[in-house]
C-alpha cells in the first residue's frame, strides 16, 4: 500500500530534550516535506527537501532541522524543543514537487513540549 | 499576515443540501489552488483542485470555483453527506515548490 508513515504518532517531551519525527514514504517520491499544523492558522510549512541532499527552508523553520541520506526517509529533528513547539506535525510527499502535484501526507505526530 | 484565508472556523448543514467553504486569499501570483479533506486522526488527503485558466471544476458532488478577480473561491458539496464531516484546507502555490494553507473550515453535516 502506498502510504507516508510517521513515528511516533504521539510524543510527550520536557524542554530541551532533543526529539526525532521518523517519516518514510514508500512511493518512490522525489519531494517531502515537513509541516506543523496550529488552530487558525492551518499547515505552515517547515523545511522541505526536492531529492537526496537537498533540503531547504519552508515559512517556519527556526528551531528544527531537517536531513535527506535517502530517498524515502526525511526525519524532522528538534534540537531543544521549547513549549512553543508544541503542535500538530504532518510529513508529505509528492512525485517531483511541482506545484500541481498533489502532495500525499502522513498521519501526523501530535508532540506537547512541558 | 496570512495570504491564504478560510473566514468561517465552521459550517453547520444538514444532510442533502449544499455545503459552501470559502476561500480568499491575496497573493495574485498564485495559480494553482486546491482542497484537502481532514479526518480526525489522520492526515489530509486531496479532494478537488483548480487552475487560474479555469473559473470552475468539477468532480462528482465537488465543486470548486474560482473568481481571480475577487481572489476568491469557494467548494460546493451537494449533495452533502454525514461522511463529508471534517475539516476542509483551502491551499494555493504559485512558481515556487510551496503551498500556502488557510485556517481550515470544520464542516459537520447532521442527518
Amino acid at each position: 500500500e502506498a502510504q507516508v508513515t510517521q513515528n511516533p504518532r504521539y510524543l510527550i517531551t520536557v524542554t530541551g530534550k532533543k526529539l526525532t519525527v521518523t517519516c518514510s514514504q514508500n512511493m518512490n517520491h522525489e519531494y517531502m516535506s515537513w509541516y506543523r499544523q496550529d488552530p487558525g492558522l492551518g499547515l505552515r510549512q517547515i523545511y522541505y527537501s526536492m531529492n537526496v541532499e537537498a533540503t531547504d527552508k519552508g515559512d517556519v523553520p527556526e528551531g528544527y532541522k531537517v536531513s535527506r541520506k535517502e530517498k524515502r526517509n526525511f526525519p524532522l529533528i528538534l534540537e531543544s524543543p521549547s513549549p512553543n513547539q508544541t503542535s500538530l506535525y504532518f510529513c508529505a510527499s509528492s512525485v517531483t514537487g511541482a506545484h500541481q502535484e498533489t502532495q500525499y501526507f502522513g498521519p501526523g505526530t501530535r508532540l506537547l513540549v512541558l | 499576515d496570512q495570504q491564504v484565508k478560510q473566514n468561517s472556523p465552521s459550517l453547520s448543514v444538514q444532510e442533502g443540501r449544499i455545503s459552501i467553504l470559502n476561500c480568499d486569499y491575496t497573493n495574485s501570483m498564485f495559480d494553482y489552488f486546491l482542497w484537502y479533506k481532514k479526518y480526525p486522526a489522520e492526515g489530509p488527503t486531496f479532494l478537488i483542485s483548480i487552475s487560474s485558466i479555469k473559473d470552475k471544476n468539477e468532480d462528482g458532488r465537488f465543486t470548486v470555483f474560482l473568481n481571480k478577480s475577487a481572489k476568491h473561491l469557494s467548494l460546493h458539496i451537494v449533495p452533502s453527506q454525514p461522511g463529508d464531516s471534517a475539516v476542509y484546507f483551502c491551499a494555493a502555490s504559485g512558481a515556487g515548490n510551496m503551498l500556502t494553507f488557510g485556517g481550515g473550515t470544520r464542516l459537520m453535516v447532521k442527518p
